[in-house]
């Protein structure tokens, strides 16, 4: 069964700060890849999705990169501010599955 | 446009009892996805429907029902509600299958 591990589990950092949030998965077959943003008590909403034929994706202040060589994918996030404090989330699939596999997040505080 | 909207928002059922939640998304997407999120267990999918007429198991789909009334609308069902059932559902839907996903609010339901 292929894993999706994000390590730390939880990261506190000052505002301004830049910083980077790791995902790792077990399989290099894989089909594509996702980052979401959770806040307590919602639901998830997707930031960037970067398929297997890619290396990144950006949006705003946010770059996610993908190396399926060494089954990773991070997610920098530039100059960080407090509302960007939730839980964030990756998710993959494999070639031949419909069925994502989540990691189980980081939780991110960035304080003032 | 409301996105992926979810009913109800909360609910307590007492084991043995049934309940239907629902889904609607009017983003005109195909593919339409049941998960389940429980502490240290990470968001799983139950059931999915990668278009209108079809549905398919996902990782945990024992215990539940789907059912894909027309495109707008996917719901499921617990037929007999068992502790072991208590766990916030998240409705999500896609343009098309693996594809980027949207996340209703979701359901925190508990059976006692």
């Amino acid at each position: 069964k292929q894993e999706v591990t994000q390590i730390p589990a939880a990261l506190s950092v000052p505002e301004g700060e830049n910083l980077v949030l790791n995902c790792s998965f077990t399989d290099s077959a894989i089909y594509n890849l996702q980052w979401f943003r959770q806040d307590p008590g919602k639901g998830l909403t997707s930031l960037l999705l970067i398929q297997s034929s890619q290396r990144e994706q950006t949006s705003g202040r946010l770059n996610a990169s993908l190396d399926k060589s060494s089954g990773r994918s991070t997610l920098y996030i530039a100059a960080s501010q407090p509302g960007d404090s939730a839980t964030y989330l990756c998710a993959s699939i494999w070639g031949g599955s419909y069925i994502p596999t989540f990691g189980r997040g980081t939780s991110l505080i960035v304080h003032p | 446009n409301a996105g992926v909207t979810q009913t109800p928002k909360f609910q307590v059922l007492k084991t043995g009892q049934s309940m239907t939640l629902q889904c609607a998304q009017d983003m005109n997407h195909n593919s339409m996805y049941w998960y389940r999120q429980d502490p240290g267990m990470g968001l799983r999918l139950i059931y999915y429907s990668a278009s209108e007429g079809t549905t398919d198991k996902g990782e945990v789909p024992n215990g539940y029902n789907v059912s894909r009334l027309n495109k707008r609308e996917f719901s499921l069902r617990l037929e007999s509600a068992a502790p072991s059932q208590t766990s916030v559902y998240f409705c999500a839907s896609s343009e098309s299958e693996r594809g980027r996903e949207y996340f209703g609010p979701g359901t925190r339901l508990t059976v006692t």
